[in-house]
């Protein structure tokens, strides 16, 4: 079974500029979740989707967003890019829940210049 | 603010030394789980605790929950190169996890 894919690896932007970043769940997973890594804050929870809908968010402001299409498949897209919004992007997905077990994808790197 | 706190930061011992990681927090969790992330890659499940007294054991590595389910740790026995990585512990309390600070385990051959 094919694990998370997360698209692209890594990214290179300009403050002021969004991304949209790609996640791909394992096959019949329905919970993706997204959590931004950096090496001061650590790993912090963005937002859950299960079914379509937003399930769970964390505190970050409105420029993060996200989406799930009909496929589990997730999309999160930063707007007005700002230097700290480097970071590592990892998406997790679970059958259900992540509380009972989750599996992360190799993230995306992005860099703002 | 983080809820869980790791400790120590960092770490790097001899190969087939005794280790122990904590995780604590003035918080109860529902329950706990444990992350090993190595450089590129993300975060992969190490195991779950639920139940406050609990331990686990996976090989060599010993999970403890506390009895209060607010603090936990990790204990590895004879550690090995390959246990170099990035440890992480999360808490579930609601509907969401919070990640600890990490422990930086570098195994040293």
């Amino acid at each position: 079974k094919a694990g998370v894919t997360q698209t692209p690896r890594y990214l290179i932007k300009t403050r002021g500029q969004q991304v949209t970043l790609s996640c791909s769940p394992i096959s019949g997973h329905r919970s993706v979740s997204w959590y931004q890594q950096t090496p001061g804050q650590g790993l912090q929870f963005l937002f859950e989707y299960f079914s379509e809908t937003q399930r769970n968010k964390g505190n970050f402001p409105g420029r993060f967003s996200g989406r799930q299409f009909s496929n589990s498949r997730s999309e999160m897209n930063v707007s007005t890019l700002e230097l700290g919004d480097s970071a590592l992007y990892l998406c997790a997905s679970s059958l259900v829940t992540p509380l009972n077990e989750q599996f992360f994808g190799p993230g995306t790197r992005l860099t703002v210049l | 603010t983080q809820l869980l706190e790791q400790s120590p930061q960092f770490l790097s011992i001899q190969e087939g030394e005794n280790l122990t990681v904590y995780c604590n927090s003035s918080s109860v969790f529902s329950s706990l789980q444990w992350y090993r992330q190595e450089p590129g890659e993300g975060p992969v499940l190490l195991v779950t605790v639920v139940t406050g007294g609990e331990v686990k054991k996976l090989k060599r590595l010993t999970f403890q929950f506390g009895d209060a389910r607010k603090d936990s740790s990790l204990h590895i026995t004879a550690a090995q190169t390959g246990d170099t990585g990035l440890y992480l512990c999360a808490g579930a309390t609601g509907n969401q996890f919070y990640f600890g600070t990490g422990t930086s385990l570098t195994v040293i051959p």
